[in-house]
């Protein structure tokens, strides 16, 4: 199975800052990658699929990039509602996998 | 309004079994291919299995593969997850999510989940 290592696992940061998580598929998954994001005590949401397509209603805040084996989330300027965890998921081949979560606190 | 709703989750003993519901509304379901998504008290989110919009084609991650089942019917708009010779490992808040079209792999509708505890 592809293994996704995501980091940083926590981050702490400001309403405003530019925020940028990576993950990395143990092999190369062309740009079969998304990115959710998950509140507490609620379901994931679809925040970007396909690497760099923004699923409708997400803020273009939000954006992702990469190929290959390693791809990023950006936030350009973190907001109040976007302290959360946030998952990659390689959709390459089965098994599916998700990266660990990367806790976005506020500092 | 789009909706999943899972059901059935609950306390089972080490080996036994227990079926999950997701009943889908709102949306054309046999238009979705869905997903089971698991995620263990306090931990990350882990897929657990896929099915087509006609149910030809299943997946399961390599934790699953020979105990689980997932199956739909389409007349009835349900996923349903069979999961037998259960585990403590297997504790966990499972999701149904699902998608369409020729990105089916971005999951943009799921369910707000059903708790299953495997204990003695």
């Amino acid at each position: 199975a592809i293994q996704m290592t995501q980091f940083p696992s926590s981050l702490s940061a400001s309403v405003g800052d530019r925020v940028t998580i990576t993950c990395r598929a143990s092999q190369g998954i062309g740009n079969d990658l998304g990115w959710y994001q998950q509140k507490p005590g609620r379901a994931p949401k679809l925040l970007i699929y396909a690497t760099s397509i923004l699923h409708s209603g997400v803020p273009s805040r939000f954006s992702g990039s990469g190929s290959g084996t390693d791809f990023t989330l950006t936030i350009s300027s973190l907001q109040p509602e976007d302290f959360a965890t946030y998952y990659c998921l390689q959709d390459y081949n089965y098994p599916w996998t998700f990266g660990q979560g990367t806790k976005v606190e506020i500092k | 309004e789009v909706q999943l709703l899972e059901s059935g989750g609950g306390l089972v003993q080490p080996g036994g079994s227990l079926r999950l519901s997701c009943a889908a509304s709102g949306f054309i379901f046999n238009t979705y291919t869905m997903n089971w998504v698991r995620q263990a008290p306090g931990q990350g989110l882990e897929w657990v299995s896929f099915i087509s919009g006609n149910g030809g084609d299943t997946y399961y991650a390599d934790t699953v593969k020979g105990r689980f089942t997932i199956s739909r019917d389409n007349s009835k708009n349900t996923l349903y997850l069979q999961m037998n010779s259960l585990r403590a490992e297997d504790t966990a808040l499972y999701y149904c999510a699902g998608g369409s079209g020729y990105y089916y792999e971005a999951l943009d509708i799921w369910g707000q989940g059903t708790m299953v505890t495997v204990s003695s």
